[in-house]
């Protein structure tokens, strides 16, 4: 298996601009994270699907932030307009139902500096 | 004050040394134990598992559980350079099981 499979890996932008990250979930999961991780707050969930469907998103930031998954195997996480706080690595991952309570798979990251 | 509380290191130990990493918590709701290893630049990646209180050991790994203290340990022995990464708990009770709280991290070099 592929693993869960973000990108882009890095992306440098300016303040204003809009930023859209991808996450390719592994094949079979039917639980999907958007995470935040910064070296001040640690990880951050920002929004859970489950089936495709959010189930929690109280944890994104604000209306900047949204995301959605239009099928099984695609999501994105878009930030509209981005600001220098925006930055950090933003992490998709992804879990089954049948597995271990709190066993998640973490894609690589997709690191986001915003100037 | 956080619900879970984790000290962020760094700790740097010799090879071969027995590591001890240690969490505490604040809610008792808590169930459901988790240590990840993250490598630098890359996903964190389950090492361990534990439901409720007790000791569970997986090789040189070893994590337990406190729950009338709230407090959790990972203990690797003989540890290897390879394990210098960032460990983090994270824990979740039985209702919302998806929703994980997680600590800061603890990094940790093993210096050969």
């Amino acid at each position: 298996d592929a693993g869960v499979i973000q990108s882009p890996r890095h992306e440098v932008t300016e303040m204003g601009q809009e930023v859209t990250l991808r996450c390719k979930p592994i094949s079979g999961h039917d639980y999907l994270f958007w995470y935040r991780q910064t070296m001040m707050r640690g990880l951050e969930l920002l929004i859970y699907f489950n089936n495709n469907v959010p189930i929690d998103d109280s944890g994104m930031p604000e209306d900047r932030f949204s995301a959605k998954m239009p099928n099984a195997s695609f999501s994105t996480l878009k930030i509209q307009p981005s600001e220098p706080r925006d930055s950090a690595v933003y992490f998709c991952a992804s879990s089954f139902a049948g597995g271990s309570t709190g066993e998640l798979f973490f894609g690589e990251g997709s690191r986001l500096t915003v100037l | 004050q956080k619900e879970v509380e984790q000290d962020p290191g760094p700790l740097s130990v010799p090879e071969g040394a027995i590591v001890s990493l240690n969490c505490t918590y604040s809610n008792s709701a808590f169930q459901y134990f988790m240590w990840y290893r993250q490598y630098s630049r890359k996903g964190p990646e389950l090492l361990m598992y534990t439901y409720s209180s007790g000791n569970k050991e997986d090789g040189r790994f070893t994590a337990q559980v406190d729950k009338s203290s709230k407090y959790i340990s990972l203990f690797i022995r003989d540890s290897q350079p390879s394990d210098s990464a960032t460990y983090l708990c994270a824990m979740t009770n039985a209702g919302n099981n998806r929703k994980l709280i997680w600590g800061l991290g603890t990094s940790l070099a093993v210096n050969p």
